[in-house]
């Protein structure tokens, strides 16, 4: 089985801080790995994705890859509260349970 | 970002029939589609991976017989559910890619199927 855990959550942080969201995944062979937002009943929509260990930046967010730890990672600064959101993390688009995110203006 | 574009959003079906659920790529050549099922307030879960012109990939646990799928051409992937049952209710949603596994993949709108 190939398992993706996140912490559900709820994180609440407040405007302006910054939110660090995890996510481990079970299967080594994983290539890809992707974060994406879903705001209660809308689909979900893409924020970013890594392949290479270390970090990549996009805007406000970052995504941190260890591909020997098995683990990545999302951070969001400057936290909006239109961040508000549940944050899901699909190594190879297999979806963990996602971790609810609440920025509190 | 690409538009995928997933009909119909709702349907309600008598219990065994069959319902197809069709995603489109509007305006981008999806080599990779994904089919997930999600229950509420639950995660996405994968249900099959498919690649153009060749079979789906079924993901553990998921009845290849009954959950058939299609990916004909780079713009259209089908998922019929066949002899529908009430515990088929659920909200079924596709995404598409257009480069293999380090491409980015783009959501539908989601079906949401009910089975009386």
């Amino acid at each position: 089985q190939k398992e993706v855990e996140q912490n559900s959550g709820p994180l609440s942080v407040p405007e302006g801080a910054i939110a660090s969201l995890n996510c481990t995944y079970s299967d080594r062979g994983s290539q890809s790995f992707f974060w994406y937002r879903q705001y209660s009943g809308k689909s979900p929509e893409l924020i970013m994705f890594i392949y290479s260990n270390g970090d990549k930046e996009d805007g406000r967010f970052t995504a941190q890859l260890n591909k020997a730890s098995q683990y990545v990672s999302l951070l969001i600064r400057d936290s909006q509260p239109s961040d508000s959101a549940t944050y899901l993390c699909a190594p190879d688009m297999r979806f963990g349970a996602g971790t609810r995110l609440t920025v509190k203006p | 970002g690409a538009v995928v574009s997933q009909h119909p959003s709702r349907v309600i079906c008598k219990s065994g029939t069959s319902v197809k659920i069709e995603c489109r790529s509007l305006d981008f050549q999806a080599t990779t589609m994904f089919w997930y099922r999600q229950f509420p307030k639950k995660s996405l879960m994968l249900m099959a991976t498919s690649n153009e012109g060749s079979k789906a990939t079924y993901e553990q646990g998921v009845e290849k017989d009954k959950f058939l799928i299609n990916h004909a051409s780079l713009t259209l992937s089908t998922l019929t559910v066949t002899s529908a049952h009430p515990e088929d209710s659920s909200f079924y949603i596709c995404s598409a890619s257009g480069g293999g596994a380090n491409t980015e993949a783009f959501f539908g709108q989601g079906t949401r199927l009910t089975v009386v």
